[in-house]
């Protein structure tokens, strides 16, 4: 069984400092992950997915995330965070080996940017 | 260009009726899926389809069933809509070239009293 895990449902940060949203994954197979964010009364936007490679992953808008297999995290990060950043954000996994596309999505974490 | 739009965007309906959420995507995208979001749960699966009358089950798909009989339209119908299928309904797409990158719709807001 696949799950996700979203410890903090709501991270603080002030602008221009570094963000950290965390993710935690379970899966019996390959991992494959994504984080989607998602704006008040909009649908998810896709920012980035490790696949396979190189486990630090670039994505849009100047964020990243890290695949840790050992400690099966996939961080979603940004150096210096805007005001602009503050949204909801979601961590999903699916099986890559399973042959289907069924995403288990984390419960969400509210990112508030401090100006 | 329209992109995945979603019909009605609000909707009210009592229990026991039968509703219909429409997904219409003009990309011509191979897969769609329809999810639901609920406070404390985040985004849960439904259903999706690989292709035209490919569809399979997700995470919570009791109560629900989908057709895909056009690959530009998955529409989600609620067979006796009941109160905790109160949510928001998005409705997703993404091509068959990179499948894992999906393009979610503006969502349909559900209350079932």
């Amino acid at each position: 069984a696949q799950s996700v895990a979203q410890p903090e449902d709501q991270v603080n940060v002030a602008e221009g400092n570094p963000l950290t949203v965390k993710c935690t994954y379970s899966v019996s197979g390959n991992p494959y992950l994504f984080w989607y964010v998602q704006y008040p009364n909009r649908g998810l936007q896709f920012l980035l997915k490790y696949i396979t490679g190189d486990n630090l992953v670039k994505g849009s808008y100047g964020f990243e995330a890290e695949f840790n297999k050992s400690q099966t995290s996939f961080h979603l990060k940004k150096p210096s965070a805007l005001v602009s950043d503050s949204a909801l954000y979601f961590c999903a996994v699916r099986d890559g080996s399973s042959g289907t596309y069924k995403y288990i999505f984390g419960t969400g974490t509210r990112l508030k940017v401090l100006a | 260009d329209a992109g995945i739009t979603q019909s009605p965007r609000y909707k009210i309906t009592e229990t026991g009726r039968q509703v219909t959420l429409m997904c219409h995507q003009t990309w011509s995208h191979s897969y769609m899926f329809w999810y639901r979001q609920d406070l404390g749960h985040g985004l849960r699966l439904i259903y999706y389809s690989a292709a035209a009358d490919i569809t399979d089950k997700g995470e919570v798909p009791d109560g629900y069933v989908v057709s895909r009989s056009k690959t530009e339209n998955f529409p989600l119908t609620l067979e006796s809509a009941t109160r905790s299928q109160t949510s928001v309904y998005f409705c997703a797409s993404s091509e068959q070239g990179a499948p894992d990158t999906q393009y979610f719709g503006p969502g349909t807001r559900l209350t079932v009293l």
